[in-house]
């Protein structure tokens, strides 16, 4: 496979359960980020890794819990969600992140949509 | 703040021209990206600019003006295809990407 894979691609879960998403980049990116996607709203960013290492946590509530056990995998355990939680979660990679030396391209997956009754 | 502003929703019709502007007020500036969104599917990337001016890449061209904080994707000839969702996204000062919250684009035969 190439590119950037997720799964699951859709996930309905209740209020009390914990399940994880899962995303794998096989373009040899150093790295990887978590968005989350709402209807009519900008992409938020929510978790950065950089050579396995988190650089970036932009404030995102606990129940959110990234892991990053490689530069070609990333998950985001999911705990005790809220309904507000309902949108799509986007996987990216770049080659490493922004920085002066330069503009990186983000890959994106198709992503996860969540919905949280 | 930071801010980008984009239209929400365009229409045009297969065959003719289409501009999707985007304006941004950021701390300082590294660059624009423009990303094309197909329904159900991953974001692609379309355009960087850094530099003032116009950038052509086949049907889609990208041109910026820094003096204006202005963007805007230009598609020719459209096809049913180009039916998507346009994000802009501006680097601020720290490098982080600012994002719109994209342009949905309808084309009608």
């Amino acid at each position: 496979e190439t590119g950037v894979t997720q799964t699951p691609r859709h996930l309905v879960m209740g209020m009390t359960n914990k399940k994880s998403l899962k995303c794998e980049q096989h373009l040899g990116h150093n790295a990887m980020y978590w968005y989350k996607q709402s209807a009519k709203k900008p992409l938020e960013l929510m978790f950065v890794y950089n050579f396995k290492e988190q650089t970036e946590n932009n404030s995102v509530p606990s129940r959110f819990s990234p892991e990053c056990p490689n530069s070609s995998h990333l998950f985001l355990h999911l705990h005790t969600l809220q309904p507000e939680d309902s949108a799509l979660y986007l996987c990216a990679s770049s080659q490493a992140e922004q920085t002066s030396s330069g503009a990186n391209v983000l890959t994106f997956g198709a992503g996860s949509r969540l919905t949280v009754l | 703040g930071q801010n980008i502003d984009q239209p929400t929703e365009m229409t045009a019709t297969e065959g003719a021209i289409v501009q999707i502007n985007c304006t941004y007020q950021t701390s300082g500036f590294n660059g624009l990206f423009w990303y094309q969104q197909h329904a159900g599917e991953a974001p692609t990337f379309l355009s960087y600019n850094v530099l003032d001016g116009l950038e052509e890449k086949g049907r889609f061209s990208s041109f910026l003006s820094r003096s204006k904080g202005y963007s805007y994707l230009l598609l020719k000839e459209l096809q049913m295809k180009d039916s998507a969702s346009y994000l802009c996204a501006s680097l601020d000062s720290n490098y982080q990407l600012i994002w719109g919250a994209g342009t949905k684009l309808i084309i009608k035969p």
